[in-house]
């Protein structure tokens, strides 16, 4: 069975930097992109960028471009969003989800990881 | 303001019919790429609904349909029950954002 599964909850300051998780299992995690979607508090789906663990490609939404760093360690089956210097505009939910090919779908998605970005 | 553009809600009674529509430009879904639905439950992660504009995953129920026509595609879902009450979203890619990847802003489905 296919499975994304994010890491916990974090609660941060503005100007902090973080790194959130999504650890793989079931497939072989460098043959499948893997994209990270943000949903804003009562707001819907942004695609923010995908990453190609098997030779590191990396795309970024326009928005999140400069923004945010999508990186993967084949080591381990798990890819990474991270943040140099957070903003509480950057309280969300982010997802992580499997995507099966080119201009193609995400499926499966992992449980989501809350950021909470406060003072 | 999403790229592709959905009706923020609709409703229907149970056993009713709804259609959900995602429309969208020459640079996305009319320059030719699928457009793929999400539903997400509330306080839930979004899951695969119908992919490639008209296929079902494994164990999703015939009542949902998916097509696309020009720049615009449609859910469709039939025998409405409670249980459909979510947000559903459709996806696809654009040319002119360096063919990344977009979303609707989302459809919430109220079951009357």
């Amino acid at each position: 069975e296919v499975q994304l599964v994010q890491s916990g909850a974090e609660v941060k300051k503005p100007g902090e930097s973080l790194k959130i998780s999504c650890e793989t299992s079931g497939y072989t995690f460098t043959n499948y992109w893997i994209g990270w979607v943000r949903q804003m508090p009562g707001k819907g789906l942004e695609w923010m960028g995908i990453i190609y663990p098997g030779d590191s490609d990396t795309r970024y939404g326009p928005s999140f471009q400069g923004q945010v760093t999508i990186s993967a360690d084949k080591s381990i089956s798990t890819a990474y969003l991270q943040w140099s210097s957070l903003k509480a505009s950057d309280t969300a939910m982010y997802y992580c989800a499997r995507r099966t090919g080119s201009a193609s779908w995400f499926d499966p998605w992992g449980q989501g990881t809350l950021v909470t970005v406060s003072s | 303001q999403s790229v592709l553009t959905q009706p923020p809600s609709v409703s229907g009674a149970p056993g009713q019919r709804v259609t959900i529509s995602c429309t969208g430009s020459s640079s996305n879904i009319g320059a030719g790429y699928d457009v793929h639905w999400y539903q997400q439950l509330p306080g839930t992660a979004p899951k695969l609904l119908i992919y490639g504009n008209s296929n079902r995953p494994s164990g999703v129920p015939d009542r949902f349909s998916g097509s696309k026509s020009d720049t615009s595609a449609s859910l469709a879902i039939t025998g409405l029950q409670a249980e459909d009450e979510a947000d559903y979203y459709c996806q696809s890619y654009d040319t002119s954002l360096s063919e990344s990847g977009v979303f609707g802003g989302g459809t919430k489905l109220t079951v009357l």
